[in-house]
Formats: C-alpha cells, structure tokens, sequence
C-alpha cells in the first residue's frame, strides 16, 4: 500500500515567522515530490516540485528531500496570513503523473 | 501557466439522476487527463486516467459503470456520475499533464466541482 502521511495540523504560526510541514512516505520507488497548497472549495495549486536529494528554494518557499530518511518537507518563511491553507504533499512513483496524496496540513497564520 | 477549465463549478441534482461535468484544457493540448474525487478533510483519491481516444483506466475500487469517462479529443475530457446517490456527493477534480522534458512535466488542476445529491 503506497502511502503519503501528513500532520494533519491544524498548525498554527504567528505572522512572519517559519511554517514547516513535514511529510513521509511509504513507497521508495517514488521519484518526484510536490507540494500544492489548497483553499477551502478550492483546488490545488502547486507550490513546489523536487526531483533529488536535498534543498530547493523558490522565494519564501523552501522545499526539503531526503529519500533515505523518505521524507519531504516545506519551509514558509515570512509566513503570512495569505498562506493560511491546507497544504498537500504528493509523491510519484514514474513519469506517469499518477500522483499519491496525503491528507494535507491544516496552517494557519496568525495577524 | 497552463489553464485547465472545469465546468460546472457546483450541481445540486436528485438522487438517480445522471451528472455530466467537463474539463477543458484551454492553451494546450491534454493527451492525459486524471479525475479525482476528495470527501471533506480527506485526500484526493485519483479515479481514473483518460487518455485521449482510448479508454480510460480506472483505480481499483471505482466503478467504471458509474462514472463515465470519455476524452474525445486533446482539450477536453467529460466525467459522467450517473444515477447518481448521496454518497456521491462530493467535490470532483480534473487534472491535466502538461508534457515536457523531464522534470519540466507539470500537471494542471481544474477548478473543480462540488457535487451535491439529494
């Protein structure tokens, strides 16, 4: 069974300070990594994507792999009350998109 | 990005009753199409792959009697629900996979349905 788990919070940070989401998975023939973010009644949108070991940052965003450990993280720096969202991660075992979610992550940003 | 168009954004329908909804990929072309269906507080749990002009392949689980998938061409694809039942109710997610080099792949999410039965 392919399995992606998440806390699924709520995780709740003050304005302007560090959100970090964590996830793991079961599979570890899994190759690519993403995080998307999703407002109530709304669908996904991605945020990041991470194909190798290690750290990749766009803006505040900072996205962490390590495929031994097969964990999968996600920085907010800055966090505003605008992030406030559920926050998926999703695996892929292939190139064929056929993505396995987790639960996603409740956060809120306190004003 | 990519814009990929769900339609309709929400149905409320009466139990039995068939429910068509669309996914439209609207600036490329969508040779892969995926249908997902998420229950409040829970996941997206994919339902099926819709290939253009083959037959969609569903998840274990899914009935493909029951939900209906037809993608006639490279922009859109068409989820049926038919003789729908409340514990259809749910909100119903298109995705489609923009195809690129390696990890220039990326998938597009429609705006989803939320679907109401009575």
């Amino acid at each position: 069974q392919k399995e992606v788990e998440q806390n699924s919070g709520p995780l709740s940070v003050p304005e302007g300070a560090i959100a970090s989401l964590n996830c793991t998975y079961s599979d570890r023939g899994s190759q690519s990594f993403f995080w998307y973010r999703q407002y109530s009644g709304k669908s996904p949108e991605l945020i990041m994507s991470i194909y190798s070991n290690g750290d990749k940052e766009d803006g505040r965003f900072t996205a962490q792999l390590n495929k031994a450990s097969q964990y999968v993280s996600l920085l907010i720096r800055d966090s505003q009350p605008s992030d406030s969202a559920t926050y998926l991660c999703a695996v892929n075992r292939g190139s064929n998109y056929k993505l396995t979610f987790g639960k996603g992550t409740l956060l809120t940003v306190n004003p | 990005g990519a814009v990929v168009s769900q339609h309709p954004s929400r149905v409320i329908c009466k139990s039995g009753t068939s429910v068509k909804i669309e996914c439209r990929s609207l600036d490329f072309q969508a040779t892969t199409m995926f249908w997902y269906r998420q229950f409040p507080k829970q996941s997206l749990m994919l339902m099926a792959t819709s290939n253009e002009g083959s037959k969609a392949t569903y998840e274990q689980g899914v009935e493909k009697d029951k939900f209906l998938i037809n993608h006639a061409s490279l922009t859109l694809s068409t989820l049926t629900v038919t003789s729908a039942h409340p514990e259809d109710s749910s909100f119903y997610i298109c995705s489609a996979r923009v195809s690129g080099v390696g990890t220039n792949e990326k998938l597009f999410f429609g705006s989803g349905t939320q679907l109401s039965v009575l």
